[in-house]
C-alpha cells in the first residue's frame, strides 16, 4: 500500500520561528509537492521538485523554501513563520506531474 | 491559463438521496482527470481517474464519474448517498507533459448528507 507520511499533524509556532515540515514516501516517486490549504482557497501549490536536489516554485512560494536531498524526502521551510502562514499543508507524490498524487494526511500549522 | 471550475461550494442531500458533484475544466489539449475526496483533518485520497478509454469511469465507495469531452465537464455521481459520505471533494486535471505538466485542483464542493 503506497504511503507518505508528515511529521506532525498538529504544529504550534511563534511568530519568527524557523519551521520545519517533512515528507516522505515510499513509492519511489520522483516527484513531490507541498501544498496549503485554506477555506474557500482550495489546493494552493507552494513548491515541488521533480528529481533530488531539483526544485520549481508553484503559485505562492513567498515566504517558504523547500529541500530534497534523498528521493524519498522533501522538506518545507519557513524561515520565518508569520500568521498568514498558520494554515493546513498537504505533502504529495507523483511518477508524473499530470498523474494522480498520493497525499499524507497534512499537517496543521498555527504560527501565534 | 487552464482551470476547474466546481460549480457547487456545498452540496446538501438526504441519505439514500442520489447525488451529482459538478466539474468543468478549460482546455482543448487530452486531459487526464482525477476526482479526489478529503475527510474532516485527513489528507486527499483518490475516488478515481480518467487517463483513456471508456468515458465512464467507476471508483471507490459507489462512485463514478463521466467524462464528456465536447461539455470539457467530469461530473461525479453516486446513486445512494451514506452519511459516511460526508466529505469535501475536488475535481483535478492533469494538463501539458513532462517536468512542465501540472496537476490543477477546482476549489472543492462540500458535501454534506442529512440523515
Amino acid at each position: 500500500d503506497v504511503k507518505v507520511t508528515q511529521s506532525s499533524r498538529y504544529l504550534v509556532k511563534r511568530t519568527g520561528e524557523k519551521v520545519f515540515l517533512e515528507c516522505v514516501q515510499d513509492m519511489d516517486h520522483e516527484n513531490m509537492f507541498w501544498y496549503r490549504q485554506d477555506p474557500g482557497l482550495g489546493l494552493r501549490l507552494i513548491y515541488f521538485s521533480y528529481d533530488v536536489k531539483m526544485k520549481e516554485k508553484g503559485d505562492i512560494p513567498e515566504g517558504y523554501s523547500v529541500s530534497r536531498e534523498k528521493k524519498e524526502r522533501f522538506s518545507l521551510i519557513l524561515e520565518s513563520a508569520s500568521t498568514n502562514q498558520t494554515s493546513m499543508y498537504l505533502c504529495a507524490s507523483s511518477r508524473s506531474p499530470i498523474y494522480e498524487q498520493y497525499f499524507g494526511p497534512g499537517t496543521r500549522l498555527t504560527v501565534t | 491559463a487552464q482551470s476547474v471550475t466546481q460549480l457547487d461550494s456545498q452540496v446538501p442531500v438526504f441519505e439514500e438521496a442520489p447525488v451529482e458533484l459538478r466539474c468543468n475544466y478549460s482546455s482543448s489539449v487530452s486531459v487526464y482527470l482525477f476526482w479526489y475526496v478529503q475527510y474532516p483533518n485527513q489528507g486527499l485520497q483518490l475516488l478515481l481517474k480518467y487517463l483513456s478509454g471508456s468515458t465512464l469511469v467507476k471508483g471507490i465507495n459507489g462512485f463514478e464519474a463521466e467524462f464528456n469531452k465536447s461539455q470539457t465537464s467530469f461530473h461525479l455521481r453516486k446513486p445512494s448517498v451514506h452519511i459516511s459520505d460526508t466529505a469535501e471533494y475536488f475535481c483535478a486535471v492533469g494538463h501539458g507533459s513532462g517536468n512542465t505538466g501540472k496537476l490543477i485542483f477546482g476549489q472543492g464542493t462540500t458535501l454534506q448528507v442529512k440523515p
